[in-house]
């Protein structure tokens, strides 16, 4: 898998739009960017992916730089229960088997 | 709720026994993934079955051992338990092998 970095944590108010950055800058050209997110030991959850388009789910935005080179992941209106940590994951060119789990930026939602 | 089932939800045992942990994909999902989640390790990946061929392989001790059964659930067996199996084991699955995958609540593993 491409090495990802994020920020270890932050903060955002609720209501706010919560960006999150991630550098995957030796990604390759067919591999995609996928953000999961855990909240307190409950199972992981899949958030969204894109390749070089952005991308928007009823979740969350994914802005992924021309260069593909960096990523930002948009929760535009923060609630408490996004309180999580949020996972930048590039799996290799020939399948996302192995899924790896860096250690992921720690958002807290503050009221 | 993403449709994966583990059971049990926590299992407690001694040193040296052996458990069974349970898997259900979700409905229409072929590949199966097996994760460990310790505090010191943070979430790796174990092993992969595709249609009940193992696909992909992790760092997957030779204590452990996983199948994917023809209705497509697995088990992870896990034997010879030490102190430092103690974790959080959870289950993923996807439509095929690769794309975007979908956890279970996970089982919670406590060797004394």
């Amino acid at each position: 898998d491409a090495k990802t970095t994020q920020p270890t944590s932050m903060d955002c108010a609720e209501g706010r739009a919560a960006n999150l950055p991630c550098n995957h800058s030796t990604i390759s050209g067919n591999e995609y960017v996928y953000w999961y997110r855990q909240i307190h030991s409950q199972g992981p959850q899949y958030i969204i992916h894109g390749l070089k388009n952005n991308e928007t789910n009823e979740m969350a935005s994914l802005i992924i730089t021309e260069d593909r080179k960096s990523s930002t992941l948009i929760l535009p209106h923060a609630t408490l229960r996004d309180t999580a940590v949020y996972y930048c994951i590039v799996p290799n060119s020939f399948g996302n088997e192995k899924l790896t789990f860096g250690t992921g930026t720690r958002l807290t939602i503050i009221p | 709720d993403s449709g994966v089932t583990q059971t049990p939800k926590h299992l407690i045992t001694a040193t040296g026994q052996r458990v069974t942990l349970r898997c259900s994909p979700r409905s229409g999902d072929l590949s199966v993934y097996w994760y460990q989640q310790s505090l010191d390790q943070g979430l790796q990946f174990l092993i992969q079955y595709y249609n009940g061929e193992e696909r992909a392989k992790g760092n997957i001790l030779e204590r452990f051992s996983a199948q994917q059964f023809p209705d497509l659930h697995s088990e992870l067996n896990l034997s010879s338990l030490e102190l430092g199996d103690s974790a959080l084991y959870f289950c993923a699955s996807s439509v095929g092998s690769g794309g975007e995958q979908f956890f279970g609540p996970g089982t919670r593993l406590t060797v004394l």
